[in-house]
């Protein structure tokens, strides 16, 4: 069993157009997470997310929001898309509380045309 | 604030060869430490994790030392393997920082037979 999924692994879409990413998790996790790694590896946090708190990283346009149905969901929806916007984006989870490790997923693959 | 910064890559070894990758992080309160690996197409893994100060995480022959007095969570290998070739990633999550993972830019590592 997978642990943290998202679909789809591959995305080529063009400028404008809408997209969603989606990420489920099975590990009973309350804390689910976006990262966006760019062509050099650098993973960047976008959001963090439990059912009581959506944490914003502020560096990140308003076109990304993520929508969170339920507590092993979050998925994630861009508005507009951008050449830039090409990158991996990963989804994660954790549990809360001190020491406690994100699991990944294998991550999804856009490419803006 | 807080951050990791580790040393950049790209490095390259020799099979058997022993494998430094240095990571130092400076964080408010009480932070636990991780290592995470890549491999080439797939999400991150976590290879090893430290909680507080001289703890000793390790795992398939990695091992890194919780340093609080030099605020460094060094990686180390005896004896690489070229199946160790990936990217590596120092990161730390403070409990005061919300569930926040703090990622460093990651250290890629190819081990030539």
């Amino acid at each position: 069993d997978t642990a943290v999924s998202q679909t789809p692994k591959y995305l080529v879409t063009q400028m404008g157009n809408d997209k969603s990413i989606k990420c489920e998790q099975n590990l009973g996790h309350d804390t689910m997470y976006w990262y966006k790694q760019d062509s050099k590896k650098f993973l960047k946090i976008m959001f963090s997310y439990n059912n009581k708190e959506l944490i914003i990283n502020e560096t990140v346009p308003n076109r990304f929001s993520p929508k969170s149905p339920d507590k092993a969901h979050l998925n994630l929806h861009i508005n507009s898309l951008e050449l830039g916007d090409s990158a991996v984006y990963f989804c994660a989870s954790s549990r809360q509380g001190p020491a406690r490790e994100a699991f990944f997923g294998q991550g999804t693959r856009l490419t803006v045309v | 604030g807080n951050s990791v910064t580790q040393m950049e890559g790209p490095v390259t070894l020799s099979e058997e060869a022993f494998l430094t990758i240095n990571c130092t992080y400076t964080a408010t309160g009480y932070p636990s430490l991780f290592w995470y690996v890549q491999y080439p197409g797939e999400g991150l893994q976590l290879l090893l994790k430290a909680t507080k100060a001289d703890d000793k995480g390790s795992n398939k022959g990695f091992e890194a030392t919780y340093r609080k007095e030099t605020t460094s969570f060094h990686l180390e290998k005896g004896s690489v393997q070229v199946s160790d070739s990936a990217v590596y990633f120092c990161a730390l999550s403070a409990f005061s920082t919300g569930n926040q993972f703090y990622f460093g830019t990651g250290t890629s590592l190819t081990v030539i037979p």
